[in-house]
């Protein structure tokens, strides 16, 4: 079974820019949830989208969006990029066991997407 | 809100050693509670899960018991090889209030080196 798959591994952007990133989930996993880790704020949650609508959102800036096609695929964007948003974006797919358990379900990483502001 | 607080690192044991990495929660209601490993250039592996109050997860070694009473769930193994050495994460998830939810709030790391 192939596991999370995130595309690009690396990218390099210039402040102002925007970037989307590409998530492909295990099949039949229909959560997917976004992290972001940095070295000072360690991993922190930005959403979570399941059967294509967004159930959880973190505390970050609308800069940060992001999506959920039929096919479970997922997407996220920032919009007018800084220097701070440089961090390892991860991705994460769960099977959703039964009506409101799915916090009990163990969470499949990918092996994330390095984004480097300049 | 939810929080995790996990031991400082980075943490240095020689081969052989026992490990204990503390972590403790605050959260309204039962959470599930989780160990993740992180190796370098990798995402994060769980490790182990526990779901409800005195349920002990184990995996490769290590285990942790989910303390209601302490709110705890620290990580141990009797024995840590090189191949341990990683960055462990303690994490919960708490019942959602509405429809489902699947939202993973994370301690800081801790950094383990096992050396020969």
């Amino acid at each position: 079974k192939a596991g999370v798959t995130q595309t690009p591994r690396y990218l390099i952007k210039t402040r102002g820019q925007q970037v989307t990133l590409s998530c492909s989930p295990i099949s039949g996993h229909r959560s997917v949830s976004w992290y972001q880790q940095t070295p000072g704020q360690g991993l922190q949650f930005l959403f979570e989208y399941f059967s294509e609508t967004q159930r959880n959102k973190g505390n970050f800036p609308g800069r940060f969006s992001g999506r959920q096609f039929s096919n479970s695929r997922s997407e996220m964007n920032v919009s007018t990029l800084e220097l701070g948003d440089s961090a390892l974006y991860l991705c994460a797919s769960s099977f959703q066991p039964g009506q409101g358990a799915g916090y009990k379900a163990e969470a499949f990483f990918g092996q994330g997407t390095r984004l480097t502001v300049v | 809100g939810d929080s995790v607080t996990q031991m400082e690192g980075p943490v240095t044991l020689s081969e052989e050693a026992f490990l204990t990495i503390n972590c403790t929660y605050t959260a309204t209601g039962y959470p599930s509670l989780f160990w993740y490993v992180q190796y370098p250039g990798e995402g994060l592996q769980l490790l182990l899960k526990a779901t409800k109050a005195d349920d002990k997860g184990s995996n490769k070694g290590f285990e942790a018991t989910y303390r209601k009473e302490t709110t705890s769930f620290h990580l141990e193994k009797g024995s840590v090889q090189v191949s341990d050495s990683a960055v462990y994460f303690c994490a919960l998830s708490s019942p959602p209030r509405g429809g489902g939810g699947n939202k993973l709030t994370f301690g800081t790391g801790t950094q383990l080196k096992v050396e020969l």
